[in-house]
C-alpha cells in the first residue's frame, strides 16, 4: 500500500500570502495519479487538482498542484478567507489511499 | 449535474449490520461513466476508501475490510448500496458516497460527493 505524508500538519498563514502544502508518497505514485482535496468542516471533500496539475472544473487558477513521483506540491498563490480548510492528497494509482490532511488556518 | 445523497440508519448495535444506500440523481447509474464509490471519515480523523461498484456490478473493494463487505447496485432504482458487517465501536464514522470517472483504469479522483452520513456503532 502506497502510504501518503502530508506536511506540515497545521499551516498558519493570514490572506493574500502563499502556500505550499506537501504530499509525500512512500513509492511512486505511476502516471502521476495525485489528487487534491479541499474539506471545510461539515461539507463533503471537493475536488481541487487531479493528475497532479490539472485543476478540476471550476476550481480557481490560484490553486496550482505540481510534483511527480514521490513529492507532490499544492500552492494557493494569494489566499482568499474561504480558502481556509482541511487539504487532503489521495492517489489513484496503486489502489487508493489519502493523506491524513493539512489544516491551514488563519494566522 | 450529478447529485448523490446517502441514507440509512444513523446507529447501529455492535456485531449488526450497518447498511446504506446512495440514490444518484441527474445522471444514470447505466451510464457507464463512473465508479460508485464509497469511502468513510472517523470522527476528526481523515478519509478512508471503502470500495466501489461499476455498473455492471464489478466491484473492488479495500483489502482491510474486505472479508466484511457487500456493495451492490441497483440500475433500476439509480442506486448503490453498502453493507459492512460484524460492526465495532471502530466503525463509527461519516460514509460519503463518491462518484469516480470510468478511465479504464481500475481507480481514479472522486468528483460527486454526497453529504455524508453519520453512521454510530453503539448499543
Amino acid at each position: 500500500e502506497i502510504v501518503l505524508t502530508q506536511s506540515p500538519g497545521t499551516l498558519s498563514l493570514s490572506p493574500g500570502e502563499r502556500a505550499t502544502l506537501s504530499c509525500r508518497a512512500s513509492q511512486s505514485v505511476s502516471s502521476n495519479f495525485l489528487a487534491w482535496y479541499q474539506q471545510k468542516p461539515g461539507q463533503a471533500p471537493r475536488l481541487l487538482i487531479y493528475g497532479a496539475s490539472i485543476r478540476a472544473t471550476g476550481i480557481p487558477d490560484r490553486f496550482s498542484g505540481s510534483g511527480s513521483g514521490t513529492d507532490f506540491t499544492l500552492t494557493i498563490s494569494r489566499l482568499e478567507p474561504e480558502d481556509f480548510a482541511v487539504y487532503y492528497c489521495q492517489q489513484y494509482g496503486s489502489s487508493q489511499t489519502f493523506g491524513q490532511g493539512t489544516k491551514l488556518e488563519i494566522k | 449535474q450529478v447529485q448523490l445523497q446517502e441514507s440509512g440508519p444513523g446507529l447501529v448495535k455492535p456485531s449488526q449490520t450497518l447498511s446504506l444506500t446512495c440514490t444518484v440523481s441527474g445522471g444514470s447509474i447505466s451510464s457507464g461513466g463512473y465508479y460508485w464509490s464509497w469511502i468513510r471519515q472517523h470522527p476528526g480523523k481523515g478519509l478512508e476508501w471503502i470500495g466501489y461498484i461499476y455498473y455492471s456490478g464489478s466491484t473492488y473493494y479495500n483489502p482491510s475490510l474486505k472479508s466484511r463487505l457487500t456493495i451492490s447496485v441497483d440500475t433500476s432504482k439509480n442506486q448503490f448500496s453498502l453493507k459492512l458487517s460484524s460492526v465495532t465501536a471502530a466503525d463509527t464514522a461519516v460514509y460519503y458516497c463518491a462518484g469516480a470517472p470510468y478511465s479504464g483504469y481500475d481507480y481514479n479522483y472522486f468528483d460527486y460527493w454526497g453529504q455524508g452520513t453519520l453512521v454510530t456503532v453503539s448499543s
